[in-house]
């Protein structure tokens, strides 16, 4: 079975732009969580969606946006680009949002703003 | 929000040595995952343990929840094990089931 997948694997943007990062759970999952992890930190959690519905949302700006489809795949959306965006974007896919689900994570997608 | 702490921040060992990593948090647990981070960036599942004690092959972890902390063993290390291990957990009083993620601990293992 395949994993988690996310699309691109790396980016690299002009601060001011628009980007669009995308990702497949598990097939399965209903579950999709998207985290942000600059260099040197552990990742830090930007929304969670849960049967197309934002279930938590951390403390990020409102250029960051997300949704989710009816296939259970997700969008993570990020509007004028800063160069302090420049980080790894992590999606995770967990069956449901019982408390305690186990999370499964892509590989990422590394984006560069210039 | 939850706080979670590891230790060391980096470990340099050679290998075949034995090392003990540690995840301190600030409160009550519903979820507590250990990840292996590669050279490439993807987390690598290695136990899923809110509680209790774990064993896969060279590597073995256990969670004390009443007392806020869990360890990952792991014996006669090799070269590949190199890279950042992650402690995640998330709390009861989290949003959903977001994970809180520690600093992490650099692993080194020189041949």
């Amino acid at each position: 079975d395949a994993g988690v997948t996310q699309s691109p694997t790396h980016l690299i943007k002009t601060r001011g732009q628009h980007v669009t990062l995308r990702c497949s759970p598990i097939s399965g999952h209903k579950s999709v969580s998207w985290y942000q992890q600059v260099l040197g930190q552990g990742p830090q959690f930007i929304f969670q969606y849960y049967e197309k519905e934002e279930r938590g949302r951390g403390n990020f700006p409102d250029r960051f946006s997300a949704r989710q489809f009816p296939n259970y795949s997700s969008e993570l959306n990020v509007n004028a680009l800063l160069l302090g965006d420049s980080a790894l974007y992590l999606c995770a896919s967990s069956l449901h949002m019982v408390i305690g689900t186990e999370a499964f994570f892509g590989q990422g997608t590394r984006l560069t703003v210039v | 929000g939850i706080q979670v702490e590891q230790s060391p921040p980096d470990l340099i060992l050679q290998e075949g040595a034995n090392s003990t990593l540690r995840c301190n948090f600030s409160d009550s647990v519903n979820n507590l995952q250990w990840f292996h981070q590669n050279p490439w960036g993807q987390l690598i599942n290695l136990f899923y343990i809110p509680s209790g004690t774990k064993q896969n092959g060279r590597l073995s972890a256990t969670t004390v929840a009443t007392e806020r902390y869990s360890l990952l063993y792991i014996s006669s290390s090799q070269t590949t094990d190199s890279g950042v291990y992650f402690c995640a957990v998330s709390s009861p009083n989290n949003a959903g089931n977001m994970l809180t993620f520690g600093g992490g601990t650099r692993l080194m293992v020189k041949p």
